[in-house]
């Protein structure tokens, strides 16, 4: 099993392109999520899915989109690269009832010029 | 997140000496309390976790204990080695969502 798989792992951008960071989990959860990780905030929740053609946000979702059209991929979207989008990118999933463990991916390193 | 307070954010200890990490939350509902070692560069793995109707659960070296009437749980190393340096996550399922949320983090410095 791959587990968790993201890509890219490093990704630089100019200000204002668009870029899609891919995720996809071959364990058959239902829940998928995306979390950006800043220095001295910890992880923050961007958007989430509990499952195919379902979405929400999360604590900072804007300048983020998502899909969810299969169970396996969730990808996240940055419509309009900015500076503040400079970050580490974490896509994670977890067993259908939720309240269990959650699987990372490896990371994407995201820096916005 | 916001629903979750963790502290220190920074703590050192001695090799062998027993590391104490605190996280507080504000949802009364919340049921579950997963705490995360995230080494350098890696991603966050699970390292033990709590739901609400249990008190304290071990594992070897770590525990956990949960007081559910103060909202606070916390994470107990002892016999800290160099290898558990890391930064430590804790985090919380309200009943009533489907978000984890997490706490700001505490990195762990075991100085052999």
């Amino acid at each position: 099993n791959a587990g968790v798989t993201q890509t890219p792992k490093f990704q630089v951008l100019k200000t204002g392109q668009s870029m899609t960071l891919q995720c996809a989990q071959d364990m058959n959860h239902e829940y998928m999520s995306w979390y950006r990780q800043d220095p001295g905030m910890g992880l923050r929740l961007i958007h989430y899915s509990v499952g195919a053609g379902i979405t929400d946000q999360g604590e900072v979702p804007n300048g983020y989109n998502v899909s969810r059209s299969t169970t396996e991929d969730f990808p996240l979207r940055l419509l309009s690269a900015a500076p503040s989008q400079t970050s580490v990118y974490f896509c994670a999933s977890s067993y259908p009832d939720r309240t269990g463990e959650l699987f990372f991916g490896e990371g994407s390193r995201l820096t916005v010029l | 997140g916001e629903n979750v307070e963790q502290h220190p954010s920074t703590l050192s200890v001695q090799e062998g000496d027993s590391a104490v990490i605190k996280c507080t939350y504000s949802d009364s509902a919340s049921n579950y309390f997963p705490w995360y070692k995230q080494e350098l560069g890696k991603r966050p793995q699970l390292i033990i976790d709590i739901r609400s109707n249990v008190g304290e659960k071990k594992d070897q070296r770590i525990a956990v204990t949960l007081n559910k009437t103060a909202k606070h749980f916390s994470l107990h190393i002892t016999e800290t080695q160099p290898e558990d340096s890391a930064v430590y996550f804790c985090a919380e399922h309200p009943d009533t969502g489907n978000q984890f949320y997490f706490g700001t983090g505490t990195s762990l410095t075991v100085i052999p």
